[in-house]
């Protein structure tokens, strides 16, 4: 059975950093490319990040790009996600998802139950 | 960026009741289109993917359609464990785009 598990969420100030963590297993992990997706208090859907299977290929939105950075470990069935400069507006659920095998840039076929990042002072 | 507007924002029906939701792109997405359920406190879940195919362990009462810009999700007889957000999302073009999400309520 699929298992996503996130970690690593928490509450940091404006301008901190935080990594969160996801922690996969029930399939094979390097034949899959993953995202990350978030979702702020009472808000909808936001797409966050992808990274291929080899890590060969990564896409950021660009609300986060140049600030967050994905990244995986094949040989540790984990995820990450490195997000610095945080603000205000990176408050969210944060949930790893996988790519259908053969979707490419999708769909999310499994998620995580999500990590809480709270950016306040 | 491709945008996707979900229609109604809120639906309210009666158990065993037709839901429909329309989700509209700003262009052609072709059949790359998915629909997700999310009910209260829970992670979200795929329903269809690539515009009608049913998600693995998805009840037959759930079917999509649609191609291009204009697609649909239907709820044959709505069932109270159905109350949900429902999104729609685009894999066409890089960023993959969510819409902003359909409640639906049992009254």
């Amino acid at each position: 059975e699929v298992h996503l598990v996130e970690s690593g969420g928490g509450l940091v100030k404006p301008g901190g950093s935080l990594r969160l963590s996801c922690a996969a297993s029930g399939f094979i992990f390097n034949g899959y490319n993953m995202n990350w997706v978030r979702q702020a208090p009472g808000k909808g859907l936001e797409w966050v990040a992808h990274i291929s299977g080899s890590s060969a290929t990564t896409h950021y939105a660009e609300s986060v790009k140049g600030r967050f950075i994905i990244s995986r470990d094949n040989g540790k069935n984990s995820l990450f996600l490195q997000m610095n400069s945080l603000s205000d507006g990176d408050t969210a659920i944060y949930y790893c998802a996988r790519v259908r095998a053969d979707g490419g840039r999708g769909p999310l076929d499994y998620w995580g139950q999500g990590a809480l990042v709270t950016v306040s002072s | 960026e491709i945008v996707l507007t979900q229609s109604p924002a809120t639906l309210s029906l009666s158990p065993g009741e037709r839901a429909t939701l329309s989700c509209r792109a700003s262009q052609s997405v072709g059949s790359h289109l998915a629909w997700y359920q999310q009910r209260p406190g829970q992670a979200p879940r795929l329903l269809i993917y690539d515009a009608s195919n049913r998600a693995t362990g998805i009840p037959a009462r759930f079917s999509g359609s649609g191609s291009g810009t204009d697609f649909s999700l239907t709820i044959s007889s709505l069932e109270p464990e159905d109350i949900a957000v429902y999104y729609c999302q685009q894999r066409t073009d890089w960023p993959v785009t969510f819409g902003q999400g359909t409640r639906l309520e049992i009254k």
